[in-house]
């Protein structure tokens, strides 16, 4: 079955670190860029950040950018993304998502279930 | 402020044929395909449309996709319950990508 399954959230103080993880099944995973997707609380979606089937080219929204980190693993089928500096604002459902397409052309065409993370102290 | 612009909310009957504007610059819609995604209620996203008017094997063609310009517009014809729910546009922008903020279907 093709899936994607979220992991890692959790309730974190200001400032604190959290690392999510994503792992895919039913798919070539190396083949497919994937991405982060969240949604704050009754909020609408906001994209966070993307990584190419190689992991060599990294994407990141402007209000991310210098505190999260995208990477993968693809011996492990996993995706991850390690949030530093958090903030209040980062409470959000984090969404795993695969990319289908090309660069620039690409979309989201499976989402996992998400995990939550709640930054409050 | 969303960097694409999508009604709050829109409503129409059981049956009816509803519409779902995106309207967005050149740096965006104008010069990248669209994509759109059901959110229903509780649940993870679901792609409905891609490359402006696409759609993925299991959605029903009553759900359709165009684009115009800087605009793009989701049309849902034989409007069901079941269709409530949020839906989002969404494209690149200078590498990065961007969603509507999202509108709200309620089916009267």
């Amino acid at each position: 079955e093709v899936q994607l399954l979220e992991s890692g959230g959790g309730l974190v103080q200001p400032g604190g670190s959290l690392r999510l993880s994503c792992a895919a099944s039913g798919f070539t995973f190396s083949s497919y860029a994937m991405s982060w997707v969240r949604q704050a609380p009754g909020k609408g979606l906001e994209w966070v950040s993307a990584i190419s089937g190689s992991g060599g080219s990294t994407y990141y929204a402007d209000s991310v950018k210098g505190r999260f980190t995208i990477s993968r693993d693809n011996s492990k089928n996993t995706l991850y993304l390690q949030m530093n500096s958090l903030r209040a604002e980062d409470t959000a459902v984090y969404y795993c998502a695969k990319l289908a397409g090309y660069y620039q052309e690409w979309y989201f065409d499976l989402w996992g279930r998400g995990t939550l993370v709640t930054v409050s102290s | 402020q969303s960097v694409l612009t999508q009604p709050p909310s829109v409503s129409a009957a059981p049956g009816q044929k509803v519409t779902i504007s995106c309207s967005g610059s050149s740096s965006n819609i104008g010069n990248n395909y669209v994509s759109w995604y059901q959110q229903l209620p509780g649940t993870a996203p679901k792609l409905l449309i891609y490359d402006n008017n696409k759609r993925p094997s299991g959605i029903p063609d009553r759900f359709s996709g165009s684009k115009s310009g800087t605009s793009a517009t989701l049309g849902i014809t034989g409007l069901q319950t079941g269709d409530e729910a949020d839906y989002y546009c969404g494209t690149w922008d200078s590498s990065l990508w961007v969603f509507g903020g999202g509108t709200k279907l309620t089916v009267l």
